[in-house]
């Protein structure tokens, strides 16, 4: 349990269907991530939120939306995304924006079919 | 460009020491970073360097010499549960985390 909990943990989803990742952080930190895993390629770094404020954009397609209602809760709606996007996607928290120790949610593993 | 290198699999002995190396090269540094991740399971922090030299933290130690860019992280009497992929970043000028691929670690028998 690392304080950071996101669901779903496994989704399937065809190219033309709209879903949402939710991630939530119990740990009273102020930075929230998303991350994309995929299988021996280093973690790319998508969306940097601190303070609720979006600090970081990595050139990531449209498809993918981010949604930071509060400095406890993160989103990333999908939209008409391709197969090549599917890939473990992690949330991850820190107490500062300057990527300290980050704290990771265990991710939800994407198949874009 | 920014760039980690780790070697993507390793095998060790239940029992015996490891040694996972990772050299960097980046715009700036400003810390180091080694992470552990069992299979579906979220990466964990594990140690940072900052500073050249040794930190010790029960089994695991990682070691840092800024000069040559290089870092490893040293796992004695392994056990099973020390299987895990193993993942080095470094913070850069800009305090972005630069990651490398991880190495997988098996432990066998």
């Amino acid at each position: 349990e690392t304080g950071v909990t996101q669901t779903p943990r496994h989704l399937v989803m065809g190219m033309t269907n709209k879903k949402s990742l939710k991630c939530e952080q119990h740990l009273g930190h102020n930075a929230m991530y998303w991350y994309k895993q995929s299988a021996k390629k280093p973690l790319e770094l998508m969306f940097v939120y601190n303070f609720k404020e979006q600090t970081e954009n990595n050139s990531v397609p449209s498809r993918f939306s981010p949604e930071c209602p509060n400095s406890s809760h993160l989103f990333l709606h999908l939209h008409t995304l391709q197969p090549e996007d599917s890939a473990l996607y992690l949330c991850a928290s820190s107490q500062r924006g300057d990527t300290g120790e980050l704290f990771f949610g265990e991710g939800s593993r994407l198949t874009v079919l | 460009g920014q760039n980690i290198d780790q070697p993507t699999e390793m095998t060790a002995t239940e029992g015996a020491i490891v040694q996972i190396n990772c050299t960097y090269q980046t715009s700036g540094f400003n810390g180091l970073f080694w992470y552990q991740q069992h299979a579906g399971e979220a990466p964990t922090f594990l140690s940072y360097n900052v500073l050249d030299g040794l930190e010790e933290k029960g089994r695991f130690s990682s070691f840092l010499s800024r000069s040559k860019g290089y870092s490893y992280l040293l796992l004695k009497e392994l056990q099973m549960k020390d299987s895990a992929s193993y993942l080095c970043a470094v913070r850069d000028s800009n305090y972005q985390l630069i990651w490398g691929a991880g190495t997988k670690l098996i432990i066998k028998p």
